[in-house]
């Protein structure tokens, strides 16, 4: 069955450090990959979405990478602030998924330290 | 607020009774998605619709899960005969057709649902 990994559940910084978070998926070929970002009691919000066909995507602090070989998507938040504290969820859409149905991981928990 | 709305935020219920969770999702979005979150998890797809129609059930989504988007628009998800292991968070999500919105979900608030 289709699975996603988010290695790490927790990941603690410094202020001003660049945060990789990972994503692995398995039994899976996807056309995209999300992440998202999702504080404490509230929804998820959309970040960035990647296509297959892409290696590399950047939005102003954040870059994502995806690696359909490796079946890996790495996520980056450069010159981190404690503003960035928070959960980020990777997502895929799942097979068949015509109708648009979220796969996420189980999320990884970043708290970046003044 | 244009966004996507859940009612109510919270809700507690004794193991047993019924509850009803309602999500108005953004007005121009045809599709609606429903996921349930656990503590420490990410969000499970429950079911989605397409305008009225209900397209597609997760298995997770028990004989005592129903919902309903009977106009197209906002949308109902009832629980019956609650037990604890419904205890959760419930998240509605939308999604467009067009631009940003025929990938991206956009997520409402959540309901937080407790069985006593």
């Amino acid at each position: 069955s289709q699975k996603i990994e988010q290695n790490s559940e927790a990941l603690n910084i410094q202020e001003g450090k660049t945060a990789t978070l990972t994503c692995n998926y398995t039994n899976y070929s996807p056309a995209y990959l999300q992440w998202y970002r999702q504080d404490p009691g509230r929804g998820p919000v959309f970040l960035l979405l990647i296509r297959e066909n892409e290696k590399e995507k950047r939005k102003e602090r954040l870059k994502v990478t995806f690696d359909t070989t490796l079946k890996q998507s790495l996520f980056h938040i450069t010159a981190s602030q404690p503003a960035d504290s928070a959960t980020y969820l990777c997502a895929l859409t799942s097979t068949g998924g015509s109708q648009g149905n979220l796969i996420f991981g189980k999320g990884t928990k970043l708290s970046v330290k003044p | 607020d244009t966004g996507v709305s859940q009612d109510p935020r919270h809700k507690i219920t004794k193991r047993g009774q019924n509850v009803t969770f309602r999500c108005d999702p953004i007005s121009e979005h045809n599709r609606l998605y429903w996921y349930r979150q656990t503590l420490g998890q990410g969000p499970e797809f429950l079911t989605y619709f397409q305008n009225e129609a209900q397209l597609e059930k997760s298995r997770l989504l028990s004989d005592r899960f129903s919902a309903e988007r009977p106009k197209g628009s906002f949308s109902t998800l009832e629980i019956q005969r609650t037990e604890q292991g419904d205890s959760a968070m419930y998240l509605c999500a939308s999604r467009g057709t067009s631009g940003r919105a025929l990938y991206e979900q956009y997520f409402g608030p959540g309901t937080r649902l407790t069985v006593t």
